[in-house]
């Protein structure tokens, strides 16, 4: 069973931190890793994903994958009110046609 | 910005009644995908959708559900006799590499 693993939270910090959200997986043939943001009763909204080791920036988010670990992180930089949310890791696998998400951590940033 | 939309919003039906969803994915996409979430769970993979033909599909996709894409936009999903757990949310998506998820279905089961 491939599975997605994140730690449910809630996950607090204060406004302007940096908020860190962690994910591993157990298919080591898994190639492509995502990160979608849910707002309560909302659908998952795309934020990043990676594909080689090491880290990709877009403005305050940080992807951080090392498939030797099979971990997967978020690093959302000046956390804002905003960001209060469910934060959702999802794997692709190239063998099969489907994403496989983890239950997701709960983000709350404090004005 | 393109978008995947959904219809209904919202639907609710008594249990053993058919229902579809629809969905209309970003139209240069050829990748179709239907998800579910139940309340307060994760969301989970039913199934996926290429060249008119399912790809892959999950326990949870049985003989009582069916995709299809009846013309050149929409894309459904039937669930023939629905049951009081296939009530949660149904979400579509669609890809050219990265997913892309519609606002989602709620459907309510009683």
């Amino acid at each position: 069973q491939k599975e997605v693993e994140q730690n449910s939270g809630p996950l607090s910090v204060p406004e302007g931190a940096i908020a860190s959200l962690n994910c591993t997986y157990s298919d080591r043939g898994s190639q492509s890793f995502f990160w979608y943001r849910q707002y309560s009763g909302k659908s998952p909204e795309l934020i990043m994903f990676i594909y080689s080791n090491g880290d990709k920036e877009d403005g305050r988010f940080t992807a951080q994958l090392n498939k030797a670990s099979q971990y997967v992180s978020l690093l959302i930089r000046d956390s804002q009110p905003s960001d209060s949310a469910t934060y959702l890791c999802a794997v692709w696998m190239d063998s099969s046609y489907k994403l496989i998400f983890g239950s997701g951590t709960r983000l709350l940033v404090r004005p | 910005e393109p978008e995947v939309t959904q219809t209904p919003s919202h639907q609710v039906t008594q249990m053993g009644q058919e229902v579809i969803l629809r969905c209309v994915p970003i139209s240069n996409h050829l990748y179709f995908y239907w998800y579910r979430q139940i309340l307060g769970q994760k969301v989970e993979f039913l199934v996926s959708f290429y060249n008119n033909e399912i790809s892959e599909k999950s326990e949870i996709f049985d003989d009582q559900f069916s995709v299809e894409r009846p013309d050149g936009s929409n894309f459904t999903l039937k669930i023939r006799s629905t049951k009081l757990e296939d009530s949660a949310m149904y979400f579509c998506a669609s890809s050219e590499d990265t997913q892309y998820f519609g606002p989602g279905t709620r459907l309510t089961v009683l």
